[in-house]
This record gives structure tokens, sequence and C-alpha cells, in this order.
């Protein structure tokens, strides 16, 4: 069965400081990986997604990267960050081989960003 | 006009009802259509998802889709206390890359 890694699982940063979250996954090869940020009582916004490795799509800009540099890892950085960058970050997969509906997306725990 | 609107609620039913929870998109190519549940402080999951007219049910949830009216709509019959959460709408193109577009989500009360 597939599953879906992120981690930390919470942090907390200072504005200016750089990011990096990781998202990996089990159990499928070349899924298609998205990286979505949800502020409280928000709904959920699409950042990243990308479709094989090396490959991203950028959905908004901002002073977030994203990066994934093989088949199953995903990465979502930043050089400094912004009290406005605080919320849920979700790394998502979906796959033709996951058995189910080929664009469903199946979420990872979220990792939860304080900036202060 | 949002892509995919959503009722934010909260949308409070006694236990034991069906809950209704409703969603309109604007996009007439839109293909594929997802509910998915999040409870506080938690990642979303997904309940089910729907592709052709009409209905889909499993197990007490019960998705509807109307595409000439651009509606997606989930019952949730006998709800139960622990149902309570946000329910998130998801509508996809169908393209190869598999964008889902999310609704904001309704927040569900079940109240024993």
């Amino acid at each position: 069965s597939q599953t879906i890694h992120q981690w930390p699982a919470t942090l907390v940063q200072p504005v200016g400081s750089p990011l990096s979250l990781e998202c990996t996954v089990e159990g499928t090869s070349n899924p298609n990986l998205y990286w979505y940020r949800q502020a409280a009582g928000r709904g959920l916004q699409l950042l990243f997604y990308s479709v094989g490795i090396g490959q991203i799509s950028s959905e908004v800009p901002q002073n977030l990267s994203a990066s994934r540099p093989q088949d199953r890892q995903f990465i979502l950085s930043s050089k400094k960050l912004l009290l406005s960058d605080s919320g849920f970050y979700l790394c998502a997969w979906s796959s033709l081989s996951s058995g189910s509906a080929w664009e469903t997306q199946y979420f990872g725990p979220g990792t939860r960003l304080l900036v202060l | 006009q949002k892509e995919v609107e959503q009722n934010s609620g909260p949308l409070s039913v006694p236990e034991g009802a069906i809950a209704s929870l409703n969603c309109t998109y604007s996009d007439r190519g839109s293909q594929s259509f997802f509910w998915y549940r999040q409870y506080s402080g938690k990642s979303p999951e997904l309940i089910m998802f729907i592709y052709s007219n009409g209905d889909k049910e499993d197990g007490r949830f019960t998705a509807q889709l109307n595409k000439a009216s651009q509606y997606v709509s989930l019952l949730i019959r006998d709800s139960q206390p622990s149902d309570s959460a946000t329910y998130l709408c998801a509508v996809s193109r169908g393209t190869s890359y598999g964008k889902l577009t999310f609704g904001q989500g309704t927040i569900l009360t079940v109240h024993p």
C-alpha cells in the first residue's frame, strides 16, 4: 500500500530564516506530487505540482520554491520566511496506479509552520 | 465568482439525521468530483469521488452529481458526532497533471 510522509510535523521559525519541508511517498512509482498551504480557517491553496523528477509548476508567485530531486521526494523551500508564510503545509500525491480515480489526491499528515 | 463554492456553515444537525452538503462549480469542462473530510488539525482524507450524473452510494455517504446544473452534493445518513468535521469539495478537469480545485469547505457539527 502507499504511504506518504512529511516532516517536520511542526516548526516555529523566525522571520527571515530559511525553510525546508520534505515529503516522501512509498509504494507507488512516478506519482504526481503537490504542495498546498492552508491558512487558519481557510481553504487549500495549491502552491506547486510536479509530474516528474525536476519538473515543477508553480501556481502562485511567492517567496517559496519546490524541487523534486527523486521520483518520490518533494521538497518545499524558502530562502527568507515572511510572517504570511505561516500555515498548514500539505503534500499530496496522485497516480494512475493508485487503484482509485487517477486524479484522486492522497494527503500527508502535514507540517504546521509558525513564523514569528 | 469562485471556481468551486461551498456554504461555509457551520451546518448543525442532530445525531441520526441526514446532513446535506452542497457544492457548485463554474467550469463546465470539469470531469471528476471529490469529497474530502478534514478533522480539526488533521489533513484531508478522501470520502468518495463521482464522475457520472446521478447518485453514488458508499455506506452512509451518497454523492449526487448534476453536470447540467454544475452542482454536486454529499448526503450523510444517520449522522454521528464523529462526522463533525470540515467537508471539502474538489473538482478536476481531467488533465494529465491531475490538478484539483478545492472549495473553502463546509463545517459540519453533529450534536447528540
